[in-house]
């Protein structure tokens, strides 16, 4: 089984509609992280999280929101989804030093009406 | 004027080719690291370094701390490598800083 999964992988939905993206994972790690992947823009960070208490904004939060349930689960809402956040959305994790490797899910599709 | 700067954009190269794609970065960091977004968009870390060089298979990976630079080589390519190409740093904390990839399409 995957490491870091996704849920939804796929998802259309209208503008104006909450949306819910959850991420899980078994590695053990306390870091978590969202982002978005845009063509030409590469990936940007949209929240981060230290350990289940700790959650801290990156460069693009508008419009977002996240929770963290517990140290395996990560989750990223849109309180009213806008067309120029559909985009691939990719959660990641990492240990504890900043220099640890970040593990990928495998993304989830995003598109708004 | 991007943290991460990747060239070239776009590289398509012939199977068996020696390959290069660049990096170079403005700040200062802790790590650097090179990434693999397959086809289907899945990403999976290939390198992570700090100084020096490090080799995996065909895959070498190089930095230069004092010109804040990085190179991916890829030897003997293969079209199975055709793939997109990201370099990351670790500037502040854990978070990664990326640039926006290079695309490689290895022909047969």
């Amino acid at each position: 089984d995957a490491d870091v999964t996704q849920t939804p992988r796929n998802r259309i939905t209208k503008t104006g509609k909450r949306i819910m993206l959850e991420c899980s994972q078994t590695k053990g790690h306390d870091r978590m992280y969202w982002y978005r992947q845009d063509p030409g823009l590469g990936l940007r960070l949209i929240y981060y999280s230290f350990d289940v208490k700790d959650i801290n904004k990156g460069e693009i939060s508008d419009g977002y929101s996240v929770s963290r349930q517990a140290q395996a689960k990560f989750s990223l809402s849109l309180e009213s989804a806008i067309p120029n956040q559909t985009a691939l959305y990719f959660c990641a994790t990492s240990g504890a030093f900043s220099e640890n490797t970040q593990y990928f899910g495998p993304g989830t599709r995003l598109t708004v009406l | 004027k991007n943290e991460v700067e990747q060239s070239p954009q776009n590289l398509t190269a012939q199977e068996g080719e020696f390959i290069t794609i660049n990096c170079s970065y403005s700040v200062g960091i802790s790590a650097l690291h090179w990434l693999q977004q397959h086809p289907g968009g899945g990403i999976v870390s290939l390198f992570m370094l700090s100084s020096g060089k490090k080799k995996h298979g065909r895959l070498i990976a190089t930095i230069n701390i004092q010109e804040k630079h990085s190179s991916l080589h890829i030897t003997a390519s293969h079209p199975r490598d055709s793939a997109v190409y990201i370099c990351a740093v670790t500037a502040s904390g854990s978070r990664l800083t990326f640039g926006e990839g290079t695309q490689l399409t290895v022909n047969p």
